[in-house]
């Protein structure tokens, strides 16, 4: 049973792209959270989804920033127009229920922005 | 608002000290308390979970308490080794389907 698995791990866009980042939850899991790490900063949370809803999305920034999970597929976290602030590890975890125990974590991707 | 504090922000040891690693928190009521453990550049490493019911668990040369009332845990490392070097992250979770909130971690080096 692979493990919650992220790509890119490294990602550079310019100033001004769009950047996608997907979470492949573990295997039977239907909900995900997202967490941002900037440089020399804890893990901050993002947004929580389940398949098809977004659940709670008052960590992500209202504007660049959308999140999504769908029926079918990875759940996907999007940056439109990023900017040099974006630089960050965005990591993702799952669960296989609504409430959770033990989290864990895939291994990030790192995004720069140049 | 839950707020996750670790001391200290860095620690540096020889090889086969014993050591411990603080973390407190504001709300003392706590589902749960995890730590991690993450090296640079790599994602997060569980190591223990405590539910708020416990006062401990113990993997290999790691425990962890948790003393609630008082919004603190530690995580007690013993003998420690050179491989044990990365950043120590707290985390806790107010109830089962609220995310963790965590602290900015303790960057420990063990010296050979």
């Amino acid at each position: 049973n692979a493990g919650v698995m992220q790509n890119p791990r490294h990602l550079v866009r310019r100033r001004g792209q769009e950047a996608r980042l997907r979470c492949s939850p573990m295997k039977g899991h239907s909900h995900v959270y997202w967490y941002r790490q900037l440089p020399e900063e804890g893990l901050k949370f993002m947004v929580y989804l389940q398949k098809e809803n977004i659940i709670d999305e008052s960590g992500m920034p209202k504007e660049r920033f959308s999140a999504e999970f769908p029926k079918e597929g990875p759940s996907i976290l999007r940056i439109q127009q990023v900017v040099r602030g974006d630089s960050a590890a965005y990591f993702c975890a799952s669960s296989p229920a609504e409430v959770w125990t033990e989290a864990f974590f895939g291994q990030g991707t790192r995004l720069t922005v140049v | 608002k839950q707020e996750v504090t670790q001391i200290p922000a860095a620690l540096s040891v020889p090889e086969g000290e014993n050591l411990v690693l603080n973390c407190s928190f504001t709300d003392s009521a706590i589902y749960n308390l995890q730590w991690f453990r993450q090296d640079p550049g790599k994602g997060l490493t569980s190591l223990l979970l405590i539910q708020s019911s416990q006062r401990e668990q113990t993997s290999g040369r790691l425990n962890a308490s948790l003393d609630k009332s008082s919004g603190r845990s530690t995580l007690y490392i013993a003998a420690s080794q050179p491989g044990d070097s990365a950043t120590y992250l707290c985390a806790v979770r107010n109830s089962g389907n609220t995310p963790l909130v965590f602290g900015k971690g303790t960057r420990l080096s063990v010296i050979a």
